[in-house]
This record gives C-alpha cells, sequence and structure tokens, in this order.
C-alpha cells in the first residue's frame, strides 16, 4: 500500500529518556513534515524538511531533533522527555509546492510519566 | 500571525439534519484553505482545498465554501459515518509551506 507510516504507533516512557520516531513514505514526495498535536486536538507544525534539506523548524525546543537520511524518511529523535511532550505526533509528506495535499500517517502517541 | 478559529467546538445532529461548521481565519496572504477530516487514532485526511474567495467544492454530503474571510463546511442530510473531527488550516501565500490548524470541529451524527 502506499501511504505514509510511522513506528511505534504506540510510546510510553519515564521522564528524561530519549526516544525515536521512524517515518516512511512510498508516494515520491519530496517534502516531509512532523506535526505535534496536544490533547486539545490542536495540530501544529514542529518541521519541515525538503529534499533532505530542513525548511521549517516552528520554535521546537533543541531536544527535538529530525534526521532525513533520504527523502523518503523523516525521523524524530527526543532527547530529555519531558512531561510537557505527550502528544500525537504525525508524520507527514507532500509534493514540493503542492501545498494542501499533505498526506498524513497514523500517528504515534507519546506519554511522558 | 496566520490564525485559524473553528466553531463550533463541537456539535451533534440528529441523522438527516443538516448544518454547517465555521472556520475564521487571518492569513498575510491566504495560498490556500483546506479542510481535513479526523477521525479518532487516525491521521487527518485532506478533504479539500480552496483558494479564492467564492470558491466551492463539494464532495458527496460535503460542500466546502470560501469567502475573505471565513469558510463554511456544509453538511446536507449527515449519515452516522459522518462522525469525526473537522480541521481547517490555511496556508500563507508568502514564506514556508506550512499549514496553521484550527482546532476542529468535532461533529457527532445521531442515528
Amino acid at each position: 500500500d502506499t501511504a505514509v507510516s510511522q513506528t511505534p504507533k504506540y510510546l510510553v516512557t519515564q521522564m528524561g529518556n530519549d526516544k525515536s520516531i521512524k517515518c516512511e513514505q512510498n508516494l515520491g514526495h519530496d517534502t516531509m513534515y512532523w506535526y505535534k498535536q496536544d490533547s486539545k486536538k490542536f495540530l501544529k507544525i514542529m518541521f519541515s524538511y525538503n529534499n533532505k534539506e530542513l525548511i521549517i523548524n516552528e520554535t521546537v525546543p533543541n531536544r527535538f531533533s529530525p534526521k532525513s537520511p533520504d527523502k523518503a524518511h523523516l525521523n524524530l529523535h527526543i532527547n530529555s522527555l519531558e512531561l510537557g511532550d505527550s502528544a500525537v505526533y504525525f508524520c507527514a509528506s507532500s509534493r514540493q509546492g503542492n501545498l494542501g495535499l499533505p498526506f498524513f500517517g497514523p500517528g504515534t502517541r507519546l506519554t511522558v510519566l | 500571525e496566520d490564525q485559524v478559529t473553528q466553531s463550533p467546538e463541537a456539535l451533534r445532529l440528529q441523522e438527516g439534519e443538516s448544518s454547517s461548521l465555521n472556520c475564521s481565519y487571518t492569513v498575510s496572504g491566504l495560498r490556500g484553505l483546506f479542510w481535513y477530516r479526523q477521525d479518532p487514532g487516525k491521521g487527518p485526511e485532506f478533504l479539500f482545498t480552496l483558494y479564492s474567495a467564492g470558491e466551492e467544492k463539494e464532495k458527496e454530503r460535503l460542500k466546502a465554501t470560501l469567502t475573505k474571510k471565513e469558510s463554511f463546511l456544509h453538511i446536507t442530510a449527515p449519515k452516522p459515518e459522518d462522525s469525526a473531527t473537522y480541521l481547517c488550516a490555511v496556508g500563507a501565500q508568502f514564506g514556508n509551506e506550512k499549514l496553521t490548524f484550527g482546532t476542529g470541529t468535532r461533529l457527532t451524527i445521531i442515528p
């Protein structure tokens, strides 16, 4: 199936730990994103990569570091997890310049205890 | 800064009872306004893109309209399977390609 996939779907961890979320898209898109959705369902962009190059970084703490090994992958590494990091993280992808047709992944629900 | 406000926050309708969801926006040059549907535990699913005031788009029981300050998502004779959270987002004409989302309207259709 052509899609945006994320792993894991659920992530429960202790404060202070380091964790990663992986994202892959097989749609042939140039641009990939990480969005964060809080408990009130507010969806806010964190990062955007185009052809492995960072183009959007929306005032996200340095503890969050995205990495794009190639056009089809965008991983999110989080250091020293805090309670406030608990949220659902969505990966998305779109063709360059084709704003509005991002395909979203199923999300990763991160719970920090 | 771009802003999107959706109302109501939640809406319960009887099956077949038509209604509208509102999305008010402020943006420094609208590149596009987007509607998404989100089911529980899933990612947002793209519905419509509107680019200019006066534009309308339809898909099954849904119709999206756009003015210079707001967009409406009209739902006609809804069915229980239309229950979901509907998200509105705007993209600005200048700058990067991010979307600014509203907090959504949680729609429940009662059989």
